[in-house]
């Protein structure tokens, strides 16, 4: 079966610093594997996903994620945090006979100005 | 936004209310969803719809009912609901329903059942 885990619910970090939002995942086969983020009283909104090829993936936002097998991990990474980066962060897995997308509980991101 | 919109935005029924929930996707896309976003649990997949069909029902209560009567337009209509069900509903779309295909989501239905 497939899942998801985000083993932090929150994350905080001062504006300026890197960041990064931890999420491992287990799926028999290949996995494709996505970011979304959720601002309050809004949908989640596509940031990246990883399909095959480079294990560093670059997203919107200045966000990037690295795809790690061994570790069957995939870790959303930010160089310099902003403030307006405050949101609900969601790993999500699919492996490649799949229909449905499993969402992990997500984490919260807070950044201090 | 993403090019799916849903409404209302907000809704609050009583638990004998009959209600729907509408969702339009602007994208071109053949498969539509609906989710629930509960607090403090991951998101639940309720139902999956492709090409107009049917594809996966999450065992979901029958008091929910979905509808797609074209590949832009999906429904989800309530009846005798439980204040259990009180939850954000999402939907989203995709070009097709499996593989790498990223879905795109609409903003939500925050619903309140009293």
């Amino acid at each position: 079966a497939q899942s998801v885990a985000q083993p932090e619910d929150q994350v905080n970090v001062a504006e300026g610093n890197p960041l990064t939002v931890k999420c491992t995942y287990s799926v028999s086969g290949n996995p494709y594997l996505f970011w979304y983020v959720q601002y309050p009283n809004r949908g989640l909104q596509f940031l990246l996903k990883y399909i095959t090829g480079d294990n560093l993936v670059k997203g919107s936002y200045g966000f990037e994620a690295e795809f790690n097998k061994s570790q069957t991990s995939f870790h959303l990474k930010k160089p310099s945090a902003l403030v307006s980066d405050s949101a609900l962060y969601f790993c999500a897995v699919r492996d490649q006979a799949g229909t449905a997308l499993i969402f992990g509980k997500g984490t919260t991101l807070s950044v201090s100005s | 936004e993403t090019g799916v919109t849903q409404t209302p935005r907000h809704l609050v029924m009583g638990m004998t209310n009959k209600k729907s929930l509408k969702c339009e996707q602007h994208l071109g896309h053949n498969a539509m969803y609906w989710y629930k976003q509960s607090a403090k649990k991951p998101l639940e997949l309720m139902f999956v719809y492709n090409f107009k069909e049917q594809t996966e029902n999450n065992s979901v209560p029958s008091r929910f009912s979905p509808e797609c009567p074209n590949s832009s337009h999906l429904f989800l209509h309530l009846h005798t609901l439980q204040p259990e069900d009180s939850a954000l509903y999402l939907c989203a779309s995709s070009q097709a329903t499996s593989g790498s295909e990223t879905q795109y989501f609409g903003p939500g239905t925050r619903l309140l059942v009293l």
